[in-house]
Formats: structure tokens, C-alpha cells, sequence
């Protein structure tokens, strides 16, 4: 069965400083991975999937099949970047499209 | 342009009760998937639906079902509630099954007591 893994329940940093949300995931097969994003008061939007290998925001997340990881960086943080973070996979292989989130990371960003 | 749309926004129901959320998706879109999020937890796959058909579903019991609508809005119901079905309760909309561009909707927050 898949699985993500966000080993951080809580991220502090200070402003300008460069972030990193870990995921991991365990997952048989081709996953797409996906960032989804919550900030405060707003619903769950999609901030990148590793197939468009697209920069949002400043923030990348490359895929490691070999270490089964998917984090995502920010090489210097800004103080709209505090909200919650999903790290989430996708069964690509028939079925039913039903995604797959981790517990989320609250990343807060300090003035 | 609509997005999606929850109701209620909010509802406390007896353990035993039966209960029925709504989702109106967003325009264009025909497929639409519920998640269930549980206080400090990632949403989690309940099922999804495409051209009122359930297309898939995750780990949940069948006293939770769903219908789907010709003009796509959906229903998720969930009968013989237990204390555990407290949730924040999430609609996902999309404009076609294999499409990854999934519109979340606000929720349904639901206590069970």
C-alpha cells in the first residue's frame, strides 16, 4: 500500500533563510508526487507536481526514486510562505484517482 | 468561473445519526472525489465519482456512500455515525478522470456527539 511520510509536524525558520519540507514515500510502481498548500483561512491548493518540473512560488521538489523522496526547497524564504504543506502521490495505473497526503508540515516563517 | 462548494459549512450530529454532505463542483468539471480530514491528520480517500458511477474508493466502510448528479454536483453520506466520523470533510473536483488538476472545496466540519 502507498504511504508519504512528513517527518515534520512543525517547521520554524527565519525569513530569507532557505527552507526544506521533507517527504518520503513508499509506493510500488511509477507515483506522481504532489505539494499541495494551505494557507490560513484558505482552502487546499495545489502548489506543484514533480511531472511539470516547474518552479511556483521559488519553490522546486525533484523526485528521487532511489531514496523514495520528494522534498521541497526554497532557497530563501518569505513570511507569505507560512501555511500548512501536504506532501501527496497518486496511483497512475487505472483505478480510481484518489491522492494519497501525508500529515502535513506547518512551516513558519519568523521575521 | 465557480469553484467548488460545501454544504453545510458546519454540523453537529448524535452518534447513530445519519448524515448527507453536498459539493457542487466547479464548472466544467465531471469528476468529483471526498476526503476525510481528521484533526491534525492529511485527508484521507473516501471515493471518487465520475459520470455518477463510483470510480474507486479507499479504506472506509459502506455506511459511507456517495451519489453523483447529471449536472455533477455530489452527495456523501455517511450512516450509523460514530464518534471517530468527526471530520473536516473535503470535495475535490476535477475536469476529467486522469486529470490532476483537482479544485478543493472549503469543507464540511462535522462533530459527532
Amino acid at each position: 500500500a502507498q504511504r508519504v511520510t512528513q517527518p515534520e509536524k512543525l517547521l520554524s525558520v527565519f525569513k530569507g533563510a532557505p527552507v526544506e519540507l521533507k517527504c518520503n514515500y513508499s509506493y510500488s510502481g511509477s507515483p506522481e508526487l504532489f505539494w499541495y498548500v494551505q494557507y490560513s483561512r484558505q482552502r487546499l491548493q495545489l502548489l506543484l507536481r514533480h511531472i511539470s518540473r516547474e518552479s511556483i512560488k521559488g519553490f522546486t521538489a525533484d523526485l528521487n526514486k532511489g531514496e523514495t523522496s520528494f522534498h521541497l526547497k526554497k532557497p530563501f524564504a518569505q513570511e507569505e510562505d507560512s501555511a500548512m504543506y501536504y506532501c501527496a502521490l497518486i496511483y497512475s495505473g487505472g483505478g480510481a484517482d484518489g491522492l494519497t497526503f501525508g500529515k502535513g508540515t506547518h512551516l513558519i516563517i519568523q521575521p | 468561473e465557480t469553484g467548488v462548494t460545501q454544504s453545510p459549512t458546519h454540523l453537529i450530529k448524535t452518534r447513530g445519526q445519519q448524515v448527507t454532505l453536498r459539493c457542487s463542483s466547479q464548472s466544467g468539471h465531471n469528476t468529483v472525489s471526498w476526503y476525510q480530514q481528521a484533526l491534525g491528520q492529511g485527508p484521507q480517500f473516501i471515493f471518487q465519482y465520475y459520470r455518477e458511477e463510483e470510480n474507486g474508493r479507499g479504506n472506509f466502510p459502506p455506511r459511507f456512500s456517495g451519489l453523483q448528479f447529471p449536472n455533477y454536483s455530489s452527495e456523501l453520506n455517511v450512516n450509523a455515525l460514530e464518534l471517530d466520523d468527526s471530520a473536516l470533510y473535503l470535495c475535490a473536483s476535477s475536469s476529467s478522470l486522469g486529470s490532476r488538476g483537482y479544485t478543493f472545496g472549503s469543507g464540511t466540519r462535522l462533530t459527532v456527539v
